[in-house]
């Protein structure tokens, strides 16, 4: 079935240097590619998302790239800071019996140290 | 003027009990889900609802019944609940229908943390 497999599981970087968390999919009719960041205790939010028709994509210190040939996608976050410590998930679509649905990998716990 | 709302915050009660949680949006949005987050954190879809209607059930036991009086309000039903069922329980809504096409983005409610003793 279809699949996300998310790596590394676990990142731990100092204050302003760069993280990296990288996801592959197994659905080649993936179109929309989403990153959630979820903090101890609180609800994913979507910090980033990607389309199919897009190769890159970027917000501030935070940017996605999709390899749609070799079913990768990644999220670069630079000059990283304390409160980007938390888990954050890649998400894949995959259709359902005619509707899309997202299949999340199982998640980076990011922790930036001061 | 929160989004996406679920109810209870908590939840905890022995095994064989029956339970619900509810979940409310305010965002207009055409599609809800219920996810389940368990101790390691992995999410999965359980169920989606458009407009009302069923349109992805995953492979969850038959003791779960969702249920969406309309397009705002999507429930969870557990019945006979069991050790396993320990989980946070995550609703979320998106614009839209997601047929197949355009899938839009999910905004995800607080959480419902189930303990089932």
């Amino acid at each position: 079935g279809e699949n996300v497999e998310q790596h590394p599981s676990t990142l731990s970087v100092q204050e302003g240097d760069s993280a990296v968390i990288k996801c592959t999919y197994s659905d080649s009719a993936s179109n929309y590619f989403p990153w959630y960041k979820q903090e101890l205790g609180k609800r994913p939010q979507l910090i980033i998302d990607i389309r199919s028709n897009v190769g890159e994509k970027k917000d501030q210190r935070i940017a996605v790239t999709l390899n749609k040939t070799a079913k990768h996608f990644s999220l670069h976050i630079t000059e990283t800071q304390p409160e980007d410590s938390a888990v954050y998930f890649c998400a894949a679509s995959s259709i359902s019996g005619g509707y899309n649905k997202l299949i999340f990998g199982a998640g980076t716990r990011l922790a930036v140290h001061p | 003027d929160t989004a996406v709302s679920q109810t209870p915050k908590y939840l905890v009660t022995q095994m064989g009990n029956d339970k619900s949680i509810k979940c409310e949006q305010n965002l207009g949005h055409d599609t809800m889900y219920w996810y389940k987050q368990d101790s390691k954190k992995f999410l999965k879809i359980m169920f989606s609802y458009n407009n009302k209607e069923l349109i992805i059930n995953e492979t969850v036991p038959n003791r779960f019944s969702p249920k969406s009086p309309d397009k705002a309000h999507l429930n969870l039903h557990i019945n006979s609940l069991e050790l396993g069922d320990s989980a946070v329980y995550f609703c979320a809504s998106s614009q839209g229908r997601a047929s197949g096409r355009a899938l839009y983005e999910q905004y995800f409610g607080p959480g419902t943390r189930l303990t089932v003793t």
